[in-house]
């Protein structure tokens, strides 16, 4: 399917637990990202990519890992999750330099 | 922290009327662009609108962009059941990346 995905949509996990939410895009988009969104917040940005290999920090990086191997795929991993990570996760994909950004439907992530 | 803010944080329209909601930033921006939130869906691109204009149309929606003001607003004119839904300004910094505000939650009722 053309556009960009996010695996799994619902994730309940324990705190101390690595967790790692998916994103991949067909577009073969430059940029990527990885936002939260919690109440109260809006979205917030985690890491971002702009291209294959390079990775940067966003506002709120702590606890997060990510890697970019492949341009289409762009994991986030919890290393030890924590209950201040229940969020909804988004990833998104942009093609140009401030150009509009495409975003997946979202990983609902809950940390007992 | 969100370098932008939203006003109002809520709106309620009957269906037919216009919805204005409004956003102010703290710095300086390249563009400007709005996002559209369904309940429990991912966003979805609006419009954007560059800091050298001053206001764009599409459809329905028009922008304006006071840069001296640091300020924005998406107006929805003749609001539909379908508009209901959360919007969003985002500012696009260096690096390509945007930061949002809190969003302006929408309902229209019919």
């Amino acid at each position: 399917d053309a556009g960009i995905t996010q695996s799994p949509r619902y994730k309940i996990t324990e705190t101390g637990r690595q967790v790692t939410l998916m994103c991949h895009q067909t577009w073969s988009h430059s940029y990527m990202f990885w936002y939260r969104q919690d109440l109260g917040h809006g979205l917030r940005l985690i890491y971002y990519s702009a291209a294959a290999d390079i990775t940067d920090k966003g506002e709120v990086p702590d606890g997060y890992v990510v890697s970019r191997s492949k341009t289409e795929n762009f994991p986030l991993t919890l290393e030890s999750a924590t209950r201040s990570q229940t969020s909804v996760y988004f990833c998104a994909s942009s093609g140009l330099t401030y150009n509009e950004q495409f975003f997946g439907p979202g990983t609902r992530l809950t940390v007992l | 922290s969100q370098q932008g803010e939203e006003d109002p944080q809520a709106l309620s329209i009957q269906e037919g009327e216009n919805a204005t909601m409004n956003c102010s930033y703290k710095t300086s921006i390249n563009n400007l662009q709005w996002y559209r939130q369904n309940s429990g869906r991912g966003l979805v691109h609006l419009i954007l609108i560059r800091s050298n204009e001053r206001e764009k149309h599409s459809g329905r929606l028009r922008v304006t962009l006071d840069t001296s003001k640091k300020s924005s607003s998406l107006l929805i004119t003749a609001s539909r059941a379908a508009d209901t839904a959360s919007y969003f300004c985002a500012q696009t910094a260096a690096g390509n990346k945007l930061t949002f505000g809190g969003g302006t939650r929408v309902l229209v009722k019919p």
